[in-house]
């Protein structure tokens, strides 16, 4: 089975600056998907940003960007620039092809992430 | 397009009661899922359906029974409600995913907070 470790129970950053939150995954498998979810108060699964496993180069989307080190399996996310709206729970998932994706999503435990202004 | 919309969206039981929960699916999506959140526990998979009429137990299924009658319906039924079954509980759908055709993310409802007591 797989597993997604966030290290991170809670980080905080100033209004402006740049903050990276760490994951660790561990799989037997090639082929999967790798996700970051923002869960604002209002309870909405937003999805941030997706990488593939094939895919060398990292994953990027506007103020947000991925360090993916497959090797490693780690999938840290970074955000410049952070926002007040960025406050909000941050999940790191992942989905293995096999099967079409049947297994649906594996989470970590989610990293609070608080902006201050 | 009402995407996925979870019934209700809050409910208090005595611990013994029974309930079901609602999942709806517009979008014709073959796989449905259903997640609790934990504090502190990120998402957990507790059932999930690869198509009409079939199911399958996932991370912790103990306490819960699911039933898709209709390819758009996703039903997760609690027979005796006990207090460790108080969460925030989550449906998501997707598409399978096929080689060769671009990624479509699951889909979540809101949320459906439940309380026992």
């Amino acid at each position: 089975a797989q597993t997604v470790t966030q290290s991170q129970p809670e980080m905080s950053v100033q209004e402006a600056e740049t903050v990276t939150l760490s994951c660790t995954y561990d799989t037997s498998e090639s082929d999967y998907y790798l996700f970051w979810y923002k869960q604002p108060p209002s309870r909405q699964m937003i999805l941030v940003i997706r990488q593939e496993a094939y895919k060398q180069q990292n994953a990027t989307e506007n103020r947000f960007s991925v360090n993916f080190q497959k090797a490693a399996k780690s999938f840290s996310l970074k955000i410049s620039d952070s926002q007040l709206g960025d406050a909000a729970m941050y999940f790191c998932a992942y989905r293995t092809l096999s099967g079409g994706g049947a297994d649906g999503l594996t989470f970590g435990k989610g990293t609070h992430l608080i902006i201050q202004p | 397009n009402a995407g996925v919309t979870q019934t209700p969206k809050f409910r208090v039981l005595k611990t013994g009661q029974s309930m079901t929960l609602l999942c709806a699916q517009d979008m014709n999506h073959e796989y449905m899922y259903w997640y609790r959140q934990d504090p502190g526990m990120g998402l957990r998979l507790i059932h999930y359906s690869v198509g009409e009429g079939t199911t399958a137990k996932g991370e912790v299924p103990d306490g819960y029974n699911v039933s898709r009658l209709k390819k758009q319906n996703f039903l997760l039924g609690l027979e005796s409600a006990a207090p460790s079954q108080t969460s925030v509980y989550f449906c998501a759908s997707s598409p399978r995913i096929r080689p060769g055709q671009e990624y479509s993310p699951l889909h979540f409802g809101n949320g459906t907070r439940l309380t026992v007591t």
